[in-house]
């Protein structure tokens, strides 16, 4: 059964930093790749980032490019977004998702989220 | 960047209704489309990958069809269980784009 566990959201302050973790289990998980989607309060989804299995290619978000970077360790089946620079706007909850293998890569399974709260 | 829209943002519907949302890309985007279903303080849920495969799971009431820049959801017979929000989901290209949500509400 594919999980994936998000955590170490929190309340940081404009200007902060604050690095997000997703850890992975049930399906080999250098072999997909895996993005970020953030949700703001009473708002759409928005895709943030994503990075390929292993890590050689990575794509933003206009609105987080030069501010967050994903990475990942798949010796330790763990994605991460480091984020930068942080802005009241990046208020959400920021879900892990994984791609499917196919005809198209889209997101098949995803997190059940992490908070982020930017506020003075 | 591609721009995805979705009609309608909000929509009244009873259980057993026949139901269709809409999505529009704003250049085309072969079949590279995914559907979502979320539920409040839920993630999302795959329904639909590559425009009209049905993802393993989900119900045969729920189909989708498109191909270019035109795109629907079609849900055949509206169970309670269905009033969530739906998203579409471009996989054509980087940076990739949701549309704004349909939310499907009880009448």
């Amino acid at each position: 059964e594919v999980q994936l566990l998000e955590s170490g959201g929190g309340l940081v302050q404009p200007g902060g930093s604050l690095r997000i973790s997703c850890v992975a289990s049930g399906f080999t998980f250098s072999s997909y790749a895996m993005s970020w989607v953030r949700q703001g309060p009473g708002k759409g989804l928005e895709w943030v980032s994503t990075i390929s299995g292993s890590g050689g290619a990575t794509y933003y978000a206009d609105s987080v490019k030069g501010r967050f970077t994903i990475s990942r360790d798949n010796s330790k089946n763990t994605l991460f977004l480091q984020m930068n620079s942080l802005r009241v706007e990046d208020t959400a909850v920021y879900y892990c998702a994984k791609h499917r293998v196919g005809p198209t890569d889209t997101l098949d399974y995803w997190g059940q989220g992490t908070l982020v709260t930017v506020s003075s | 960047a591609i721009q995805m829209t979705q009609s309608p943002s909000s929509l009244s519907a009873s259980v057993g209704d026949r139901v269709t949302i809409t999505c529009r890309a704003s250049q085309g985007i072969r079949n590279d489309l995914a559907w979502y279903q979320q539920k409040p303080g839920k993630a999302p849920k795959l329904l639909i990958y590559a425009a009209s495969s049905l993802q393993s799971g989900v119900p045969s009431r729920f189909s989708g069809s498109g191909s270019g820049t035109d795109f629907t959801l079609t849900i055949s017979s509206l169970q309670p269980e269905d009033f969530a929000t739906y998203y579409c989901l471009q996989d054509y290209i980087y940076p990739r784009s949701f549309g704004q949500g349909t939310k499907l509400e009880i009448k």
